[in-house]
């Protein structure tokens, strides 16, 4: 149990444009998801808090208006990174919690590059 | 600040001993404790976890300690198996909120 899929597992998208990722469990409802990122050998950073019905909540230095959530549904987050940057390429990885307990189960990830 | 840390960044092992991850915090609000095992390119698979109520916390192979006073706690993996090469992450968490991440521990097993 305790799956969580993720997709695109990689993207290739042109400077200026937008690209979305899905976050879905698959055998649990999730109120609350995680967005993940990883620089190369660098731990994971957490970007921010996905809520169900409500907004999400940022990390300090997250820009909430370029890396959009919504939480629709209990099974799905989306991630939207807007006008992409070079900079913004990297791995984000998104997590999903069945409660009641803390542990955090996570999607595959998704590779993003920005040309 | 780094509230959890992993000092070793590489562990190399023999097949069949002992691996010993260690993990440092510094926040003493944490009461959940967990590691994790990843994969290039991968996202972290869960190992095994542990609650401040408890010490020792054993599956398998995976055994976890906790050590409250000295804010300190370790995975032990017994036998190593070549398969278990990959970098472990410990992560803590308090009031079932939202994980804070070591920096990773590069283990490898060699036959």
């Amino acid at each position: 149990g305790a799956v969580v899929s993720q997709h695109p597992s990689r993207v290739i998208c042109k400077s200026g444009t937008s690209v979305k990722i899905e976050c879905r469990s698959l055998d649990f409802q999730a109120t609350t998801m995680f967005w993940y990122r990883q620089f190369p050998k660098q731990s994971l950073m957490l970007m921010a808090t996905s809520n169900e019905g409500s907004k999400a909540t940022y990390e300090q230095g997250v820009e909430k208006d370029k890396f959009l959530i919504n939480h629709a549904s209990l099974t799905l987050s989306t991630l939207t990174v807007t006008s992409a940057h070079p900079e913004d390429s990297s791995f984000y990885i998104c997590s999903a919690r069945p409660p009641p307990l803390p542990e955090q189960y996570f999607g595959p990830g998704t590779r993003l590059t920005v040309t | 600040d780094q509230q959890v840390k992993q000092n070793s960044p590489s562990l190399s092992v023999q097949e069949g001993r002992i691996s010993i991850l260690n993990c440092d915090y510094t926040n003493s609000m944490f009461d959940y404790f967990l590691w994790y095992k990843k994969y290039p390119a991968e996202g972290p698979t869960f190992l095994i976890s542990i609650s401040s109520i408890k010490d020792k916390n054993e599956d398998g192979r995976f055994t976890v300690f906790l050590n409250k006073s000295a804010k300190h706690l370790s995975l032990h993996i017994v036998p190593s198996q070549p398969g278990d090469s990959a970098v472990y992450f410990c992560a803590a968490a308090y009031g079932g909120n939202k994980l804070t991440f070591g920096t990773g521990t590069q283990l490898k097993v060699e036959l």
